[in-house]
């Protein structure tokens, strides 16, 4: 099974901060990475996909880039409803894994 | 708009069995793959199994495999996951998940997701 790696776990910010969160794949997995958001109680919510691709009805402060066994997730601008923990996955292969999360909250 | 609705869940005794069910809206069910996915309380997310959109393929995690079986009604528009044999670390929310892509083949990319049903196991 592929590995996923996020960093870091956690994370402080402020409103209007810029943020970015890393993940890694234990192989090369091309650009089939994609970021889900997940707030307290809630089902996780696709964001990006395909690695940089914008999921319909979010918005364009979220980015992806990356490619490979690295990739990145950057809020330009964080939101107040922004804070929320945040999942990688790997498409690549069966079976599909998920990275450990990064909780983002605020400072 | 689309609606994935979970049912099914609750308190369990380990080595008993449970059946989730999964109502689906706003698409066309017969035409997506789907999956189930779990989270046991304060943990991440985990896999656990997928079904071809007409039923004839499926796959699922080491962790489940001869115990759960997936399985669904296109007639009925409901994705099913029949669980035996459970066991303490099979508590957890467990949501299904509609496939991303449209018409063929599957993407392994969770785009719609339901609410969840909690399953515990416990004596």
């Amino acid at each position: 099974d592929i590995q996923m790696t996020q960093s870091p776990s956690s994370l402080s910010a402020s409103v209007g901060d810029r943020v970015t969160i890393t993940c890694r794949a234990s192989q090369t997995i091309g650009s089939y990475l994609n970021w889900y958001q997940q707030k307290p109680g809630k089902a996780p919510k696709l964001l990006i996909y395909g690695a940089s691709s914008l999921q319909s009805g979010v918005p364009s402060r979220f980015s992806g880039s990356g490619s490979g066994t690295d990739f990145t997730l950057t809020i330009s601008s964080l939101q107040p409803e922004d804070f929320a923990t945040y999942y990688c996955q790997q498409s690549y292969s069966t079976p599909q894994t998920f990275g450990q999360g990064t909780k983002l909250e605020i400072k | 708009e689309v609606q994935l609705v979970e049912s099914g869940g609750g308190l369990v005794q380990p080595g008993g069995s449970l059946r989730l069910s999964c109502a689906a809206s706003g698409f066309t069910f017969s035409s997506s793959y789907m999956h189930w996915v779990r989270q046991a309380p304060g943990k991440g997310l985990v896999w656990v199994s997928r079904i071809k959109s007409d039923g004839s393929s499926t796959s699922y995690a080491d962790s489940v495999k001869g115990r759960f079986t997936i399985s669904r009604d296109n007639a009925k528009n409901t994705l099913y996951l029949q669980m035996n044999s459970l066991r303490a670390e099979d508590t957890a929310v467990y949501y299904c998940t509609r496939d991303h892509k449209n018409g063929g083949g599957y993407s392994n990319t969770n785009d719609y997701w339901g609410q969840g049903t909690l399953v515990t196991v416990s004596s």
